[in-house]
């Protein structure tokens, strides 16, 4: 069973530019969570979605970012405009349908560079 | 709003000895959930162990346990027989059990074994 998938790995992007970053849950999941890390800190939910809903995107900023999960392909976290504060390492991770745990299991990240 | 504290930022522990991580939150809940998560190098956020709150018996995974306190609000994470692949940044997490899923995380303790 793979593991959450997340591609790129690795994303430059010019100030102005958008970022489009992918995230493939694991097969059977049904709940994908995106966070973000920044430098020496710790993840930072931003945005929890099911197939087709967002269901909390109370982490989300308000502006330029946005995030999505169709019935079909990964869940996509659009990021319009970068700024070098959008500097980091974004996280997904994906759940079961909802099960007493829950537990998320992760991403290996993609790590956005803004020059 | 829950908050999750990591009080050292740093700790070394010579091969094959035993070290404890410390972690403490702040809720008002009564049940909820409780994660410590590994990130080695490689950046990839991997689960060590879970906790239920209302269960009082400490988890343990092999040389991993915890030391679950909750009217202390307290939850360490021991790790005996260090090796060299512990070596990582270790996270303490909280979830609550509620409508709201994603996870809180705290700032992290990088873990250094010496050989």
């Amino acid at each position: 069973n793979a593991g959450v998938m997340q591609n790129p790995r690795h994303l430059v992007r010019r100030r102005g530019q958008e970022a489009r970053l992918r995230c493939s849950p694991m097969k059977g999941h049904s709940h994908v969570y995106w966070y973000r890390q920044l430098p020496e800190e710790g993840l930072k939910f931003m945005v929890y979605l099911q197939k087709e809903n967002i269901i909390d995107e109370s982490g989300m900023p308000k502006e330029r970012f946005s995030a999505e999960f169709p019935k079909e392909g990964p869940s996509i976290l659009r990021i319009q405009q970068v700024v070098r504060g959008d500097s980091a390492a974004y996280f997904c991770a994906s759940s079961p349908p909802l099960s007493t745990w829950d537990t998320q299991y992760f991403g290996p990240g993609t790590r956005l560079t803004v020059l | 709003a829950q908050t999750v504290t990591q009080s050292q930022p740093e700790m070394s522990v010579q091969e094959a000895e035993t070290v404890t991580l410390s972690c403490t939150y702040d809720t008002s809940e009564s049940d909820y959930y409780l994660f410590w998560y590994k990130q080695p190098p490689s950046r990839q956020m991997i689960l060590v162990i879970r906790q239920e709150a209302y269960k009082q018996q400490n988890a343990t995974e092999n040389r991993f346990s915890v030391n679950f306190q909750k009217a202390a609000k307290s939850f360490s994470l021991k790790i005996s027989d260090s090796q060299l692949g512990d070596a990582a940044m270790y996270f303490c997490a909280y979830r609550s059990s509620g409508s709201a899923r994603q996870l809180t995380f705290g700032s992290g303790t990088q873990l250094t074994v010496l050989p």
